[in-house]
């Protein structure tokens, strides 16, 4: 089984509001992912998660704020967005972060913001 | 620093005919390669992967892809193309100091015409 698990599938939020992404896989992985996909691009890494602590941010604005309170959850929570964030929000794990180290990614989270 | 280019925005070939998809990456070092597969709307899922070893590598759903090292290249090849695979593909390599960012090119998009 391999499969990353993203919820909502679909969000719309005004530029005042608070909202979170969610993001669950019970593969046992040790790193997790959040990229960023706007329409008709490939996706862009944000964040990396190794052993439930960031370790990467590719200089991401602090209007989105990641959490991974365990080994098998991710969130991205989201606050005072603009429109241009509007985009598919993907999430991915693997065994480890590292090279040889495959990711799977989910379905992702269509987010419009208004 | 690592890099792939997809040289082709839009392909279309008709269904049963052969399909090849170029991805040319830029590295010094053997570089760790992998070619994804997105539906509209969908996540990325992993067609086949290449880290080492022999150069051509078999996928799921009939894909292979050939590793050239003297041409910089890793193009995906399918003998007989399906309907269903028509989607956007993306050519990957593995970036960054520890090898925990994945790094995507521009995308192709197959169109299967009947």
């Amino acid at each position: 089984d391999t499969e990353v698990t993203q919820t909502p599938k679909h969000l719309v939020m005004g530029m005042t509001n608070k909202k979170s992404l969610k993001c669950e896989q019970h593969m046992g992985h040790r790193a997790m992912y959040w990229y960023k996909q706007k329409a008709k691009k490939p996706p862009e890494l944000m964040f990396v998660y190794s052993y439930e602590k960031l370790s990467i941010n590719e200089s991401v604005p602090s209007r989105f704020s990641p959490e991974c309170p365990n080994s098998s959850l991710l969130n991205l929570h989201l606050h005072a967005l603009q429109p241009e964030d509007s985009a598919l929000y993907l999430c991915a794990s693997s065994l480890l972060a590292g090279k040889r180290n495959i990711q799977y990614f989910g379905a992702g989270t269509r987010l419009s913001v208004l | 620093a690592q890099s792939v280019t997809q040289p082709d925005i839009h392909i279309t070939v008709s269904e049963g005919a052969s399909l090849e998809l170029r991805c040319n990456y830029s590295y010094g070092a053997t570089p760790y390669l992998f070619w994804y597969v997105q539906s509209p709307g969908q996540g990325l899922q992993l067609l086949l992967k290449y880290f080492s070893g022999d150069t051509l590598v078999q996928g799921i759903k009939g894909f292979e892809a050939e590793f050239k090292r003297s041409q910089s290249s890793f193009n995906l090849r399918k003998p007989s193309v399906h309907w269903s695979d028509a989607a956007e593909y993306f050519c990957a390599v593995v970036k960054g100091e520890y090898g925990n960012k994945l790094v995507f090119g521009a995308g192709t998009i197959l169109r299967v015409k009947s």
